[in-house]
């Protein structure tokens, strides 16, 4: 069955740091591969979305990679903030542009 | 510019009653999916609609329905009603039309069922 695996252990890193999250599939071959935030009680914000045959995305402080062959995600937060901290889904869509979404992980930047 | 609405945002019922909540898309969508988020999970999908008519469905039973009006909103039905059905309920409004998979989500209603 399709699996999206993101650590459940929340990471916590000082201001000023790259934050780097991990989104790890199995038996899936997603077209898209989405990023979204989401603060305590509220709904997911859309972020960034990646399609397979695009290595890479950029917006602002956020970088995306798409690895098809490994069959991950990495999304990167430059100069973090502590307004930064929040939950940050990985969600992978078809052809029917549905997305299975991962239970996210935890970030926390310390001032 | 109003953002995907939704109302109840807190709801508590006992086991077996049913439940009905509400979803305002954002200005300019016509399409609306139903999430199902338990505590500490992502979010799962329910259903979609467009064009008043159910699209797609997640793996969830029959007890879980739908209705999409003329104006595009959106309610979920929830009937007979178990203690696993407590989560936060979350409506995405989206443009057929427009980025692939693009959804705005909005705030949620959290269902507590005792």
């Amino acid at each position: 069955s399709q699996k999206i695996e993101q650590n459940s252990e929340a990471l916590n890193i000082q201001e000023g740091k790259t934050a780097t999250l991990t989104c790890n599939y199995t038996n899936y071959s997603p077209a898209y591969l989405q990023w979204y935030r989401q603060d305590p009680g509220r709904g997911p914000v859309f972020l960034l979305l990646i399609r397979e045959n695009e290595k890479e995305k950029r917006k602002e402080r956020l970088k995306v990679t798409f690895d098809t062959t490994l069959k991950q995600s990495l999304f990167h937060i430059t100069a973090s903030q502590p307004a930064d901290s929040a939950t940050y889904l990985c969600a992978l869509s078809g052809g029917s542009y549905i997305p299975t979404f991962g239970r996210g992980t935890s970030l926390i930047v310390h001032p | 510019d109003a953002g995907v609405t939704q109302s109840p945002t807190h709801l508590i019922k006992t086991r077996g009653q049913q439940v009905t909540l509400r979803c305002s898309p954002k200005s300019g969508h016509d399409t609306v999916s139903w999430y199902q988020q338990a505590l500490g999970q992502g979010p799962q999908f329910i259903f979609q609609y467009y064009e008043e008519e159910e699209r797609q469905r997640g793996n969830f039973p029959d007890r879980f329905s739908g209705h999409q009006f003329p104006n595009y909103s959106s309610e979920l039905n929830v009937n007979a009603l178990l203690l696993g059905d407590s989560a936060l309920y979350l409506c995405a409004s989206s443009l057929v039309q427009g980025p692939t998979g693009t959804q705005y989500f909005g705030p949620g209603t959290r269902l507590l069922v005792l």
